[in-house]
């Protein structure tokens, strides 16, 4: 069965450093996002990306954060200058059809900022 | 605004059945999923409703009520397994913004 998958699983860095989080999406969806999860609360929306562009962000999807779909296959989470509290896990979702349709999420990638 | 209700715990025994409630108060409203996340898993899709009943899936049923702004997953035959957060969301915004509940976390007890 298709599935997303992240690399890395887990990401160590130092405050103030950029990080890229990949993803690839299953192969024929068209819809791609990114959430956080800080540990213990609840799954955050931050983006969703479609036909090569920003769909919508949410507030925490601020200038620090960009994506990108570098190829076919890849869509990437850049954090610029990563903050303390930018630890979190990251997951990638991807979906065929967008909005009702069902997200498959990725295993996700730990970040932990140091 | 955007705000969805779950309670925070809820335990069972293996075997019972158990209904996790959500309400939500969203801008736009394209239909309630629900999603299992174990500790430290990913979350994975359970099962969705966009009109008002029930949809049944195997062992788990999901109920909406679009008028009461309100839905609930029920799981039968618990099992150990079962043991996991549920989270309720909501596709916010005319599609593109995707709202997830606090979560349930749910023990099964033996």
């Amino acid at each position: 069965e298709p599935e997303v998958t992240q690399t890395p699983s887990h990401q160590v860095t130092q405050m103030g450093q950029e990080v890229i989080l990949r993803c690839v999406p299953i192969s024929n969806h068209l819809y791609f996002y990114w959430y956080r999860q800080i540990l213990g609360q609840k799954v955050e929306f931050l983006v969703s990306f479609y036909n090569n562009e920003i769909s919508e962000k949410s507030e925490i999807f601020d200038d620090q954060f960009s994506v990108e779909r570098p190829d076919g296959s890849n869509f990437t989470l850049k954090i610029r200058s990563t903050k303390l509290e930018d630890s979190a896990m990251y997951f990638c979702a991807s979906s065929l059809q967008g909005s009702t349709d069902t997200q498959y999420f990725g295993p996700g990638t730990r970040l932990t900022v140091l | 605004g955007q705000s969805l209700e779950q309670p925070s715990e809820v335990t069972a025994v293996e075997g019972a059945i158990v209904q996790i409630n959500c309400t939500y108060q969203t801008s736009g409203f394209y239909g309630l999923s629900w999603y299992q996340q174990h500790d430290g898993g990913a979350p994975t899709f359970l099962s969705y409703n966009a009109l008002d009943g029930l949809e049944e899936t195997g062992r788990f049923s999901s109920f909406l009520s679009r008028s009461d702004s309100y839905g609930y997953l029920l799981l039968q035959e618990l099992q150990m397994k079962d043991s996991a957060s549920y989270f309720c969301a909501v596709m916010d915004n005319y599609g593109q913004n995707f709202v997830f509940g606090p979560g349930t976390r749910l023990s099964v007890l033996p």
